[in-house]
């Protein structure tokens, strides 16, 4: 089945600076790629996502890059601020209907103002 | 608001109780997911309710007993639950397309079980 590594599992910047979080995937039929974000006391929430057709997808401060043949993807996000600290998740998806997401370990962000 | 409401937020059940987790999609969605998330660990899906098959995970105990009567409900039935199931539960639902792909995933907000 799928496997999905995410790194590092803890990161903290300086407000302002940038933050780069990577994930790795095992299985070459994953097509879909989100990224999802949660904050203390509720759910996971979608922030943004790719397919495997692009390789990269930006919104705004937020830029998902793909890398179909090494089967890597990672989560950018420029000028970073203090509601931008949140436990972020990568996740997979195989090309099954009944295959639901796999998802990464999570990295805890911490932008220190 | 993201369309998929748990109830209840809290819950404190000893280990001898038997309690019910409940999650509504409002989406229109065609599946339905039990995660377990637990401190330091990944999100761990638990059961999936999918195009009417339920699909599950192996390595859950038989304390944990889902129940989906309906596209857009979805239950977990607890009953004589160990500490270690302390984590919090969160249902999610998304749509599966006939061509086999997977949408995202939209979460409910979660329900804190504590098992004392």
């Amino acid at each position: 089945g799928e496997n999905v590594e995410q790194h590092p599992s803890t990161l903290s910047v300086q407000e302002g600076d940038s933050a780069v979080i990577k994930c790795t995937y095992s299985d070459s039929a994953s097509n879909y790629f989100p990224w999802y974000k949660q904050e203390l006391g509720k759910g996971p929430q979608l922030i943004i996502d790719i397919r495997s057709n692009v390789g990269e997808k930006k919104d705004q401060r937020i830029a998902v890059t793909l890398n179909k043949t090494a089967k890597h993807f990672s989560l950018h996000i420029t000028e970073t601020q203090p509601e931008d600290s949140a436990v972020y998740f990568c996740a997979a998806s195989i090309k099954s209907r009944n295959t639901p997401l796999v998802f990464g370990k999570g990295t805890r962000l911490s932008v220190i103002a | 608001e993201t369309g998929v409401t748990q109830t209840p937020r809290h819950l404190v059940m000893g280990m001898t109780n038997k309690k019910s987790l409940k999650c509504e999609q409002h989406l229109g969605h065609n599946a339905m997911y039990w995660y377990k998330q637990s401190a330091k660990k990944p999100l761990e899906l638990m059961f999936v309710y999918s195009l009417e098959e339920r699909v599950e995970n192996n390595s859950v105990p038989s304390r944990f007993s889902p129940e989906c009567p309906n596209s857009s409900h979805l239950f977990l039935h607890l009953h004589t639950l160990q500490p270690e199931d302390s984590a919090l539960y969160l249902c999610a639902s998304s749509q599966i397309g006939r061509a086999g792909l997977n949408t995202e995933a939209f979460f409910g907000q979660g329900t804190r079980l504590t098992v004392v």
